[in-house]
């Protein structure tokens, strides 16, 4: 089955500055991939998905890259504020290529914006 | 419009008692999922729901574990008898079907068990 890894599992930066989290997953059949934010107490949002077919996708201050030969897809949060501290899981899926749309997760990354 | 809503938000039980989460996916929504985050740990697939038939039960630990979703509306997790291996955050998506090539899923806040 899928496998993904996420690193780092925690993340500290100044508040201004940006951040990354690097995500790799194991099956090459997966062709979705939505980030989710859970702040203290609160449900999971998703943030930002990208799909195999495209590299890289950007919302604001968040983007999202996918290089589908090495298999790793990263979160970048530009010019970072305090309420970017959360716990940001990454995920993959294959959609609907075989019926099978369950999410497989990543560890999260716990960040922590400095003011 | 209202998210997924579960209940409780937490609970706590005894070794070897039973406890029924319960989860109302946002109207409308044919795919329920059920998740489990174990002390820490990546957050992982229990099951999926197409309305109320069972798509893929691959996740479930074992056969202590039972959900149901009858008439296709909410759906309810049993644990019978309960482990203390059991306890964590469990977590309920759902979701309209695939549009666009994907399939986003809105989770509820979730429901925390401590078996002691």
């Amino acid at each position: 089955g899928e496998n993904v890894e996420q690193h780092p599992s925690t993340l500290s930066v100044q508040e201004g500055d940006s951040a990354v989290i690097k995500c790799t997953y194991s099956d090459s059949a997966s062709n979705y991939f939505p980030w989710y934010k859970q702040e203290l107490g609160k449900r999971p949002q998703l943030i930002i998905d990208i799909r195999s077919n495209v590299g890289e996708k950007k919302d604001q201050r968040i983007a999202v890259t996918l290089n589908k030969t090495a298999k790793h897809f990263s979160l970048h949060i530009t010019e970072t504020q305090p309420e970017d501290s959360a716990v940001y899981f990454c995920a993959a899926s294959f959609g609907i290529q075989f019926g099978n749309e369950k999410l497989t997760f990543g560890t999260g990354t716990r960040l922590t914006i400095i003011p | 419009e209202a998210g997924v809503t579960q209940f409780p938000s937490h609970s706590v039980i005894e070794k070897g008692q039973t406890v029924t989460l319960r989860c109302d996916p946002i109207s409308g929504h044919d795919n329920l999922y059920w998740y489990r985050r174990v002390m820490g740990k990546e957050i992982k697939f229990l099951l999926h729901f197409v309305k109320e038939s069972k798509q893929d039960e691959s996740g479930m630990p074992n056969n202590r574990f039972l959900a149901e979703r009858t008439g296709g509306t909410y759906s309810t997790l049993k644990v019978q008898p309960a482990e203390l291996e059991d306890s964590g955050v469990y977590f309920c998506a759902s979701s309209q079907g695939t549009s666009g090539g994907k399939n986003i899923q809105y989770f509820g806040a979730g429901t925390r068990l401590s078996v002691l």
